[in-house]
């Protein structure tokens, strides 16, 4: 079954840092291009950074630039998400998508999501 | 930023009657290769997002036919032909041609 589950959300005070792990299985994952995305409570969904499938091309949002950095291990099947100077406002569920193969380019597998919530 | 703005907000609907949403774009989705990278998503209460149509109007694998995609350049919609309790969720646009990749504010379906 092709699976994408994340892990290491949690509560953590402003300023303060936190990695997020997505663990997928059932692909080859070192094939597809990975995206983390957020959503807020309540709100809609906003992406939030980009990795090639060999981790050479990446991109942020500018509301995480300089703040957060992606990373993946293709031998260990692993995309991850550094976070650190949290806000109040990256207070969200946050989830990993597959973008599937060229030409579709769609966010086609989700992970459930894990939840970061940033306060004192 | 290409900013994706959809309507309506919220759609109430009889079971049995058809939907539609649109989302426009604030340029064109349109990539140098020819292909649209116009996909929409469907977000149950409580789940993740599901992907529903990919390049404007192709059904990813296991979603019923009922729902439908159309549209051009920076015009689009989502057609649901008959809703069923099911379909209640949100619905986001997105456009995956440049960065940052950006999401329609949703479109809540709801139940009349």
């Amino acid at each position: 079954e092709v699976q994408l589950v994340e892990s290491g959300g949690g509560l953590v005070q402003p300023g303060g840092s936190l990695r997020l792990s997505c663990a997928a299985s059932g692909f080859t994952f070192s094939s597809y291009e990975m995206s983390w995305v957020r959503q807020a409570p309540g709100k809609g969904l906003e992406w939030v950074s980009y990795i090639s499938s060999r981790g050479t091309t990446i991109h942020y949002a500018d509301s995480v630039k300089g703040r957060f950095t992606v990373s993946r291990d293709n031998a260990k099947t692993s995309l991850y998400l550094q976070m650190s100077s949290l806000r109040a406002e990256d207070t969200a569920v946050y989830y990993c998508a597959r973008e599937s193969e060229w030409p579709n380019d769609a966010f086609d597998i989700w992970g459930q999501g894990t939840l970061v919530t940033v306060s004192s | 930023d290409i900013v994706l703005t959809q309507t309506p907000l919220s759609s109430p609907v009889t079971l049995g009657q058809p939907a539609s949403i649109s989302c426009r774009s604030s340029q064109s989705l349109v990539h140098s290769t020819g292909n649209t990278y116009l996909s929409w998503l469907q977000q149950r209460p409580g789940q993740p997002p599901r992907l529903l149509i990919y390049k404007i109007s192709n059904r990813f694998s296991g979603v019923p036919d009922r729902f439908s995609g159309s549209g051009a350049g920076t015009d689009f919609t989502l057609k649901i032909s008959r809703v069923e309790a099911e379909d209640v969720g949100v619905y986001y646009c997105m456009q995956a041609i440049q960065f940052p990749y950006t999401f329609g504010q949703g479109t809540k379906l709801e139940i009349k």
